[in-house]
């Protein structure tokens, strides 16, 4: 079976400066990884994924992720926030050739003025 | 293109009563996918349909939920009769393929007292 973890539930940050929003996973399998974005009153939108290839992926908005096979993780990081990066991010993980797609429980980015 | 839309955005029901929930995923999007967030917990998987078929619903709390994709195209989420604990946000996901990021719609915040 598979399982994600987001390690920080919420994360505040001033704005401009980096962030980092961890995620790990289990699974006996290959996987494709994602992390995902859920704005105030919207659905999920996706903000990367990672299918097969270059360990690191970048995604809309300036945000990268890199996927660590021996750690089993996926850490979402971004450079340099801006209050409009306020949100909460998902990390998700689904096997390959799989349709299920396992997600964690969230982190709050808060980006603070 | 459309986005996966979801109907209604909120519903406030008492317990013992029936809701109806239904989803319009993208227009040739076979798979669909309805998940769930209870509490600001994680968002846990329900079922998948694949066109008008049942392809995994190992995610289906117990049988006061019924899905239903009739034609292949909309689905209805039915809970009857409905518990406090069921309480929470009902999403909606499409995607074109197995491989492919889901495309979610704004879910429906379905609160029973």
């Amino acid at each position: 079976a598979q399982s994600v973890t987001q390690l920080d539930s919420q994360v505040p940050v001033f704005e401009e400066a980096p962030v980092e929003l961890r995620c790990n996973y289990s699974s006996s399998v290959s996987v494709y990884l994602f992390w995902y974005v859920q704005y105030p009153n919207q659905g999920l939108q996706l903000l990367l994924k990672y299918l097969s290839g270059s360990t690191l992926v970048k995604g809309i908005n300036g945000f990268e992720a890199e996927f660590n096979k021996s750690q089993t993780s996926f850490h979402l990081r971004k450079p340099s926030v801006h209050i409009s990066d306020t949100a909460e991010y998902f990390c998700a993980v689904s096997d390959t050739g799989g349709f299920k797609t396992i997600f964690g429980a969230g982190t709050r980015l808060f980006v603070k003025a | 293109e459309a986005g996966v839309t979801q109907f209604p955005s909120h519903s406030v029901i008492e317990k013992g009563q029936t809701v109806t929930l239904r989803c319009d995923p993208i227009s040739g999007h076979d798979n669909l996918y309805w998940y769930r967030r209870v509490m600001g917990k994680e968002i846990k998987f329900l079922l998948h349909f694949v066109k008008e078929s049942k392809q995994d619903e190992s995610g289906m709390p117990n049988n006061r939920f019924l899905a239903e994709r009739t034609g292949g195209t909309y689905s209805t989420l039915k809970v009857q009769p409905a518990e406090l604990e069921d309480s929470g946000v009902y999403f909606c996901a499409s995607s074109l393929t197995g491989e492919s990021p889901l495309h979610f719609g704004n879910g429906t915040r379905l609160t029973v007292t």
